[in-house]
């Protein structure tokens, strides 16, 4: 079965402590996996799309990273503008489903 | 460029009343959905349109209609609001390419009682 995990759930940081978030997935064929980010009251805003093993792309603190079976976010010295909930969703190449993991609560305290 | 434009953004409903959220996009794009969050799950797709004048079910329709006006609206419809359906609900478009991202309007925070 289809299923995107993200871990942790919440994570509180301080300004400039680096961390990273997983997604982990169970498709049969990927075909896309995709960064979203969501403030509170808003809808979620697309951040990056990684197609294979190996790739990378960067957007300002944050780097995102894909293996076989899991994607990073990295977030390097975060900043308080940087708190958002992040969401991760996988496309699988079969069935052209999108599936959504449930996010990770991000928190930055100056 | 406004992008996903829903309305309305809250709304209260008493149980077996009925509404329509609208949703509107200015990207051109080929494809638009309906999606519902709830707490502690993943965004869940109602129904989805593919292109003007095609719609399909998704992973939750029951209870829900939709239509898709013309290539810029796509509305989605509660016959006789439930309890159940107490959620908030995005609207999506994209360029309609399985590997293009979503585009997603600000959401319905939707309350039945």
């Amino acid at each position: 079965e289809d299923q995107v995990t993200q871990s942790p759930e919440a994570l509180r940081l301080q300004e400039g402590e680096s961390s990273s978030l997983n997604c982990s997935y169970t498709v049969s064929g990927l075909r896309g996996l995709f960064w979203y980010r969501q403030d509170p009251g808003k809808g979620p805003e697309f951040l990056f799309t990684l197609y294979s093993a190996g790739e990378e792309k960067e957007k300002e603190r944050l780097k995102a990273t894909l293996t076989k079976k899991e994607s990073f976010l990295h977030i390097t010295a975060p900043k308080p503008e940087d708190s958002a909930t992040y969401l991760c969703a996988v496309r699988d190449y079969n069935t052209d489903k999108l599936i959504f993991g449930t996010g990770t609560r991000l928190q930055v305290f100056p | 460029n406004a992008g996903v434009t829903q309305t309305p953004k809250f709304q209260v409903l008493k149980t077996g009343q009925s509404m329509t959220l609208q949703c509107a996009q200015d990207m051109n794009h080929n494809s638009m959905y309906w999606y519902r969050q709830d707490p502690g799950m993943g965004l869940r797709l109602i129904y989805y349109s593919a292109s003007e004048g095609t719609t399909d079910k998704g992973e939750v329709p029951n209870g829900y209609n939709v239509s898709r006006l013309n290539k810029r609206e796509f509305s989605l419809r509660l016959e006789s609001a439930a309890p159940s359906q107490t959620s908030v609900y995005f609207c999506a478009s994209s360029t309609g390419e399985v590997e293009s991202p979503l585009h997603f309007g600000n959401g319905t925070r939707l309350t039945v009682t």
